[in-house]
């Protein structure tokens, strides 16, 4: 099993721009998880899906940021327009099961700065 | 609302010695905690995890974890530390409904190992 794929793995972006970030879970894994990591704030829950559709977005910092699931093997975080306070690394994860028993994997995790 | 508090922002031992890192968490109902990893632009790796059952839970690279339910605890220990072990360690909750499906980590607690 390749794990949970992330791309890119850094991205150099300028103010206002947008950005993708790309997440590929592990195959037969029916939750998806993006999350956000920063020194300030450490690691936060953006938004998870289950069974691609989104359950819980209350940790998307606001409408610049928007997540789709179009399929079971594909999830996108999209930041429009990108500020240089979104600067982070952006972790997805994904999960068998219900309940947190079923275990997490975490991508490599994509970098993002925006200058 | 679930927490996690990992009072030691760093700490340093000397390779070879006995390693114990703190954790303590709020959870309204069963907890399922786990102990993650992470090396410098990395993501996140599992160490162990609690469900139920023995209280005293076996990782990955030697760690173990002990649950005691009235200190809300989940110490990572470690009886003989190598120089590989330096890196980030993470502690988490998470449940089996509602909110529970998603994890909340600590802030972490960067060990740095001196030979």
């Amino acid at each position: 099993d390749a794990g949970v794929i992330q791309s890119p793995r850094h991205e150099v972006t300028e103010m206002g721009q947008e950005v993708t970030l790309r997440c590929k879970p592990i195959s037969g894994h029916d939750y998806l998880f993006w999350y956000r990591q920063t020194m300030m704030r450490g690691l936060e829950l953006l938004i998870y899906f289950n069974n691609n559709v989104p359950i819980d977005d209350s940790g998307m910092p606001e409408d610049r940021f928007s997540a789709k699931m179009p399929n079971a093997s594909f999830s996108t975080l999209k930041i429009q327009p990108s500020e240089p306070r979104d600067s982070a690394v952006y972790f997805c994860a994904s999960r068998l099961g219900t309940g947190a028993s079923g275990g997490y994997t975490f991508g490599s995790g994509t970098r993002l700065t925006v200058v | 609302a679930q927490s996690v508090t990992q009072p030691d922002i760093h700490i340093t031992v000397s390779e070879g010695a006995s390693l114990e890192l703190r954790c303590n968490y709020s959870y309204g109902a069963t907890p399922y905690l786990f102990w993650y990893v992470q090396s410098p632009g990395q993501g996140l790796q599992l160490l162990l995890k609690y469900f139920s059952g023995d209280t005293l839970v076996q990782g990955i690279k030697g760690f173990e974890a002990e649950f005691k339910r009235s200190q809300s605890s989940f110490n990572l220990r470690k009886p003989s530390v190598h120089w590989s072990d330096a890196a980030e360690y993470f502690c988490a909750v998470g449940g089996i409904t509602g909110g529970g499906n998603k994890l909340t980590f600590g802030t972490g607690t960067q060990l740095k190992v001196e030979l």
